[in-house]
């Protein structure tokens, strides 16, 4: 079946340095999609992504898709110690269900 | 807006024991499901739904079932509960391949 990898596992930083996870998945998606879970909150979503290749940004966060579909990658600029939480990514396939990666937990030295 | 209200919050059961939890949406989403999540095992999807009547099984369906007689709802059902159910199990909504939305999660302990 559809799997979904995400590294690394944890991810430790100094406040200000810069931090990227990557996602990769077996089979080619039809979208790819960022969430954002807080310490003992829910995960929220971030944003989506569609084309082959495609790069958007949000403030201090890019986001990218890859050309073949199947790899994707977030990267956030001087980290902040609001940007704590693990971040997932989250594959979409032709049968609609949502298949997450395990996430990358991201803390944060002040 | 509601968005996305899950009952309970959380829940101790006996081992043996059943119980259902509740999923609400009130976005008029045709699509809903049920994740659990392990520390370290990020989410995996138990059971999905794509549209009132329907339910598939996801990633980890065993000791799980659910139904969605109605649009708005998606119960998820544990008929005999096992320690190895302990977790937080999360339900969200989206239609089709849009953004999904989270309901606050429940917090089951299986002694």
């Amino acid at each position: 079946g559809q799997q979904v990898m995400q590294i690394p596992q944890y991810q430790h930083v100094q406040e200000g340095e810069d931090f990227t996870t990557y996602c990769n998945s077996s089979t080619t998606l039809s979208n790819i999609q960022w969430y954002k879970q807080r310490p003992g909150g829910h995960p929220v979503f971030l944003i989506q992504l569609v084309k082959s290749g495609e790069v958007k940004k949000q403030k201090r966060l890019t986001f990218q898709f890859g050309e073949a579909k199947k790899n994707s990658s977030l990267h956030i600029t001087a980290t902040q110690t609001t940007d704590v939480g693990t971040y997932f990514c989250a594959g979409g396939s032709s049968a609609s269900k949502i298949i997450f990666g395990s996430g990358t937990r991201l803390s944060i030295r002040p | 807006n509601a968005g996305v209200t899950q009952t309970p919050k959380f829940r101790v059961l006996k081992t043996g024991q059943s119980m259902t939890l509740l999923c609400a949406q009130d976005m008029n989403h045709e699509y809903m499901y049920w994740y659990r999540q392990d520390p370290g095992m990020g989410l995996r999807l138990i059971h999905y739904s794509v549209g009132e009547g329907t339910t598939a099984k996801g990633e980890v369906p065993d000791g799980y079932n659910v139904s969605r007689l109605k649009k708005q709802n998606f119960l998820l059902g544990l008929e005999s509960a096992a320690p190895s159910q302990t977790s937080v199990y999360f339900c969200a909504s989206n239609q089709g391949r849009t953004e999904a939305f989270f309901g606050q999660g429940t917090r089951l302990t299986v002694v």
